[in-house]
């Protein structure tokens, strides 16, 4: 069966420092990857997907990037955090084919102060 | 219009009753449709696909309008367990990601 871990689980990080975010999926391969935020009070945001190694592709503007090093690798980060950036950050999978149902870790929750 | 919305809620209901939940979505063209089930400070889980002609997963039944871009979801008898954010998904113009509502608080009593 397949498996997606994401870590760490919680992290509390200063302003202005840098961020990463792992996520691996097990069980599968050529999977669809997604990076979601969840701020306070908001709705899940789309922040990327990517459907292969290297392709990548942005939903919003912000200081985050994505990077997939591997098949199954799919790393969120940024070089300076802000205030805004605070939030609950979920990695997702789906089988190839578009439409299909996703499948979430259990998030990192991230404090910037 | 946002592309997916929902009533926030929260709707409070006594253990046995019937409560649903709408949803509307901008996307015409939106071929995949979701319910999925958020608990507090968790990650979301899927309830169940949304089919055109409808379809029920025991007390749970999911209806799906594409004339009016509308989609439902309807828990019978309800139980304590089913006190979680209730989240209409929809496929994104690409065809390649979900979009995720808001949510719909819902919160069942004894």
């Amino acid at each position: 069966s397949q498996t997606i871990h994401q870590w760490p689980a919680t992290l509390v990080q200063p302003v202005g420092s840098p961020l990463s975010l792992e996520c691996t999926v097990e069980g599968t391969s050529n999977p669809n990857l997604y990076w979601y935020r969840q701020a306070a009070g908001r709705g899940l945001q789309l922040l990327f997907y990517s459907v292969g190694i290297g392709q990548i592709s942005s939903e919003v503007p912000q200081n985050l990037s994505a990077s997939r090093p591997q098949d199954r690798q799919f790393i969120l980060s940024s070089k300076k955090l802000l205030l805004s950036d605070s939030g609950f950050y979920l990695c997702a999978w789906s089988k190839t084919v578009s439409g299909n149902t996703i499948y979430f870790g259990e998030g990192s929750w991230l404090t910037v102060v | 219009r946002k592309e997916v919305e929902q009533d926030p809620g929260p709707f409070n209901v006594p253990e046995g009753a019937t409560v649903a939940f709408n949803c509307t979505y901008s996307n015409s063209a939106s071929q995949s449709f979701f319910w999925y089930r958020q608990d507090c400070r968790k990650e979301p889980k899927l309830l169940m696909s949304v089919y055109s002609s409808g379809n029920e997963d025991g007390r749970f039944t999911a209806q799906l309008n594409r004339a009016s871009q509308y989609i439902s979801l309807l828990i019978r008898d309800s139980k304590l367990s089913d006190s979680a954010t209730y989240l209409c998904v929809v496929n994104n113009q690409a065809g390649t990601a979900l979009i995720f509502g808001k949510g719909t608080t819902l919160s069942v009593s004894s």
